[in-house]
């Protein structure tokens, strides 16, 4: 079946610390998707990155990026430098395209950066 | 410019009464998901539609209906059959493809008194 677990319920760090948050998923089929989310205060899910489980190659954009690892199954990402900005809910989520459309979200992990 | 509206951003209802929850899209896409999230929690799937006329239960429909007779909308009816309807309610749209990312909403916060 399909699953994501994110195991770091909340993280705290100071700022200018870099800080990972931890993504592991299962999956019934070779053919599926990771992406990452954040949600603000304010609610809303906003889209940071989707990546295919054919492209093993990490990812960095400015001040973020993502290991995805299809050997422990995990997809990691990683904040470098952070900001109270980057203060956010982090949601992690699965979509299998051969099983519908739908997506599947993990718990997510709460992050607080203190200034 | 494009987007999902969801609305209102705040709601108060009576226990026993229905409540529908809207969502509306500009952004032509297919599919359309409802999740349910409750306070330091994820998302769950309540319902979900891929095309027109044609919807999905997900792992938390009952207690909830939808209906999807136009692609832009996809409301929600939160039914007095809910026994614990006070949470937070994303609506989501993307493309009928599953391999694209999902857009949403700012969500609507339902409170039961």
């Amino acid at each position: 079946a399909q699953k994501v677990t994110q195991a770091q319920t909340e993280i705290s760090v100071v700022e200018k610390e870099d800080v990972t948050l931890d993504c592991v998923y299962e999956t019934r089929d070779t053919t599926y998707y990771l992406f990452w989310y954040k949600q603000p205060p304010s609610g809303e899910l906003v889209f940071l990155i989707r990546r295919n489980s054919f492209d093993e190659q990490n990812e960095i954009s400015g001040r973020y990026s993502w290991n995805f690892q299809k050997s422990t199954s995990s997809f990691n990402f990683t904040i470098t430098a952070s900001q109270v900005v980057d203060s956010a809910v982090y949601f992690c989520a699965l979509s299998e395209p051969n099983y519908g459309q739908n997506f599947v979200f993990g718990p997510g992990t709460r992050l607080s950066v203190l200034p | 410019d494009g987007g999902i509206t969801q609305s209102p951003k705040y709601l108060f209802r009576k226990e026993g009464q229905n409540v529908t929850l809207s969502c509306e899209q500009n952004l032509n896409h297919d599919a359309m998901y409802w999740y349910r999230q409750d306070p330091g929690q994820g998302l769950r799937l309540i319902y979900y539609s891929q095309i027109v006329n044609d919807f999905q239960k997900g792992d938390i429909a009952e207690g909830y209906s939808v209906s999807r007779e136009k692609k832009e909308s996809f409301p929600l009816t939160v039914t007095s059959a809910q026994k614990n309807p006070t949470a937070f309610y994303l609506c989501a749209s993307s493309p009928a493809t599953g391999t694209l990312e999902a857009f949403f909403g700012q969500g609507t916060r339902l409170t039961v008194v």
